[in-house]
């Protein structure tokens, strides 16, 4: 079974700064996808970025970027010009491709609590 | 677009009761699905369904039961509450397997 591993509980960033959010995982997979979930305090689960492991670029979109270092199982999501509003839990997320009955289930880590300060 | 949406957004229920979180999607998408989110645990998949009357048990199936008779709708029973089932409880869609997931805002369940 997979598992996704995420060992920072909190991180903290100045506003206008980068961050970075750690996730590893475990598989014996060649062929998978990988997820960012950020939850407000509204509780609403919202898709930041995925990456498919067959792709050696990295994905992007806007202030979000990923380092997917697929030897070392790691999937780390940066977040460039921290506002406000990135304040939340994040969540990394692995998907297998496996065409069993799972379909599209996600193992998901504990999450990380990103605090933004001024 | 109404997207996923959940309802109950709240409930308080004693052990031993039954309720069902209700589940509706309006995107035509063929796979549901039924997480718990727990603190410090992260979101546990429960059952999910890839298409109408058909479902299948997750990780952490005990205790709950589904069914799934149209596309749109995959509602989640919880026949006798426990303590232990208090939890936040989300349901999510996807058009195609390899399609992201698009997740309802949540249910806030304390079963004292």
């Amino acid at each position: 079974a997979q598992t996704v591993t995420q060992s920072q509980p909190e991180m903290s960033v100045q506003e206008a700064e980068t961050v970075t959010l750690s996730c590893t995982y475990d598989t014996s997979e060649s062929d998978y996808y990988l997820f960012w979930y950020k939850q407000p305090p509204s509780r609403q689960m919202i898709l930041v970025i995925r990456q498919e492991a067959y792709k050696q670029q990295n994905a992007t979109e806007n202030r979000f970027s990923v380092n997917f270092q697929k030897a070392a199982k790691s999937f780390s999501l940066k977040i460039s010009d921290s506002q406000l509003g990135d304040a939340a839990m994040y969540f990394c997320a692995y998907r297998s491709p496996i065409l069993t009955g799972g379909g599209n289930k996600l193992t998901f880590g504990t999450g990380t609590q990103l605090k933004v300060e001024l | 677009n109404a997207g996923v949406t959940q309802t109950p957004k709240f409930q308080v229920l004693k052990t031993g009761q039954s309720m069902t979180l209700q589940c509706a999607q309006d995107m035509n998408h063929e796979y549901m699905s039924w997480y718990r989110q727990d603190p410090g645990m992260g979101l546990r998949l429960i059952h999910y369904s890839v298409g109408a009357g058909i479902t299948d048990q997750g990780e952490v199936p005990n205790g709950y039961n589904v069914s799934r008779s149209t596309t749109e709708d995959f509602p989640l029973r919880l026949l006798s509450a426990a303590p232990s089932q208090t939890s936040v409880y989300f349901c999510a869609s996807s058009q195609r397997r390899d399609s992201p997931l698009h997740f309802g805002n949540g249910t806030r369940l304390t079963v004292t």
